[in-house]
């Protein structure tokens, strides 16, 4: 079974500039949240994809986007970047519908913004 | 908003001792996960608990779900080295209109040899 896996490890970009973030879930997993976590805080919920569409929605401006891939993974698209939007971004995949609702996270990409 | 409060923050002990994490929340949970995450990694799932009064043990682990699923502990008897880490309590919101997970403060484990 392959877990989940999160490309680029590190990016650097300076503000202003557009970032891409790759994900591929879990083998068997259909469904993809992205969460941002500052440093020294827990994960904050981004976004969640579902059969290709947006599936709930965090406390986020529109410039972070996404989408998901016909085989499940997933895309974090972040605009006109800011330097708060320097974290560690982090992916999880699950399996849609069941109580337990568990989530399995990605090693994520450390994005600094200058 | 903060939903989940974790205390204590920080924490050092040595390497045999005792410690417990509290997970809290006005809120009630219809599952609640714990995550151990250590420095540039993701988060690593723990255990799940989903019924009121949940004891749920791993090792020198014990999870427990409080009766109301509002609130939740994480007890570590022995602790080792091993164990250091940010460890994490999430939950999904019972009612939610998604199933993302809201995610506590963190506590900041650090066991000393």
């Amino acid at each position: 079974e392959t877990g989940v896996t999160q490309s680029p490890t590190h990016l650097i970009k300076t503000r202003g500039q557009q970032v891409t973030l790759r994900c591929s879930s879990q083998s068997g997993h259909n469904t993809v949240s992205w969460y941002q976590q500052a440093l020294g805080q827990g994960p904050q919920f981004i976004f969640q994809y579902y059969r290709e569409e947006e599936n709930g929605r965090g406390n986020f401006p529109p410039r972070f986007s996404g989408l998901q891939f016909p085989n499940y993974s997933s895309e974090l698209n972040v605009n006109a970047l800011e330097l708060d939007d320097s974290a560690l971004y982090l992916c999880a995949s699950s399996l849609a519908g069941g109580l337990r609702n568990e989530q399995f996270f990605g090693p994520g990409t450390r994005l600094t913004v200058l | 908003t903060q939903l989940l409060e974790q205390s204590p923050q920080f924490l050092s002990i040595q390497e045999g001792e005792n410690l417990t994490v509290y997970c809290n929340s006005s809120s009630v949970f219809s599952s609640l996960q714990w995550y151990r995450q250590e420095p540039g990694e993701g988060p690593v799932l723990l255990v799940t608990v989903v019924t009121g009064g949940e004891v749920k043990k791993l090792k020198r682990l014990t999870f427990q779900f409080g009766d109301a699923r509002k609130d939740s502990s994480l007890h570590i008897t022995a602790a080792q080295p091993g164990d250091t880490g940010l460890y994490l309590c999430a939950g999904k919101e019972y009612g939610g209109a998604t199933n993302k997970l809201i995610f506590g403060t963190g506590t900041l484990l650090a066991v000393q040899p």
